[in-house]
C-alpha cells in the first residue's frame, strides 16, 4: 500500500463544475503539500497546511489529522485549472508523494 | 527575484554520451534535490543534497551522479550507465526543515536519440 494515495487519478469536468480531489496517507506528519503541475511541466505550491482550512481564490484546501486524509477543492472550474494535481507528505526531511490527479476541465 | 533556474530547457543527446544537467537557485536554501518524472508517472528521488559538499542517493540514483560544491548550485550527471534516460528532470530546493516545503526550477526535457 502506497503512503500516500490520491483520488481520482483521471477527472474531467464541465466549466463551472465544483471539483474536489483527495489525499490519504498513512504516516504521521507535521504538514501536507498541494502542488498543481502545469501541462507544460512546471511545478507550483499551492498550499502547505497542518489543519483545518485555508483557502486562496477558488481554491479551498482541508486537512483532518485524525483521520489523515486531505481534500482539494475547486470552485467555479475553468479550463485554466486543468493540470496535475499532486499531494506530498514530508518524512525524514523528504516528501513521499502522491501519484497526481489529471484534471481537464472542459469549456 | 528569487527562484530556481534549470538550463537548458530541451536537451538532445546521443546514446552512450554523458550529459549534465544545470539547476541553480537564489533563495538561499540548504537543500536541493533532482527529480526524474516519466509520462502519465509522479516524481522519483535521484538525489538530494543538504548541504555543501554533501549528497545523498535517493530511490533511483542508479546511472546519475551529482556534485554540491556550491550552496547555489547542484548540477546532475546522466551517465552512460543509466539505461532508459530520456525523461523530464525536475530540480528542487528547500529549507532543511520537517516541513520541507520544496520549491521547484521549470525541469530540463532530455531526449536520448
Amino acid at each position: 500500500k502506497n503512503e500516500v494515495e490520491q483520488s481520482p487519478q483521471n477527472l474531467t469536468a464541465q466549466e463551472g463544475e465544483f471539483i474536489t480531489i483527495n489525499c490519504s496517507y498513512s504516516v504521521g506528519i507535521s504538514a501536507l503539500h498541494w502542488l498543481q503541475q502545469h501541462p507544460g511541466g512546471g511545478i507550483v505550491s499551492l498550499f502547505m497546511l497542518s489543519s483545518g482550512k485555508k483557502k486562496h481564490g477558488r481554491l479551498i484546501a482541508t486537512i483532518n489529522i485524525q483521520e489523515k486524509h486531505s481534500s482539494l477543492h475547486i470552485t467555479a472550474s475553468h479550463p485554466r485549472d486543468s493540470a496535475v494535481y499532486i499531494c506530498a507528505v514530508p518524512s525524514n526531511y523528504q516528501l513521499i508523494w502522491g501519484a497526481g490527479t489529471k484534471l481537464i476541465i472542459k469549456p | 527575484d528569487g527562484g530556481i533556474t534549470q538550463s537548458p530547457k530541451y536537451l538532445f543527446r546521443k546514446e552512450g554520451q554523458n550529459v549534465t544537467l544545470s539547476c541553480e537557485q537564489n533563495l538561499n536554501h540548504d537543500a536541493m534535490y533532482w527529480y526524474r518524472q516519466d509520462p502519465g508517472q509522479g516524481l522519483r528521488l535521484i538525489y538530494y543534497s543538504q548541504i555543501v559538499n554533501d549528497f545523498q542517493k535517493g530511490d533511483i540514483a542508479e546511472g546519475y551522479s551529482v556534485s554540491r560544491e556550491k550552496k547555489e548550485s547542484f548540477p546532475l550527471t546522466v551517465t552512460s550507465a543509466q539505461k532508459n534516460p530520456t525523461a523530464f528532470y525536475l530540480c528542487a530546493s528547500s529549507n532543511w526543515t520537517g516541513d520541507n516545503e520544496q520549491f521547484f526550477g521549470p525541469g530540463t526535457r532530455l531526449t536520448v536519440l
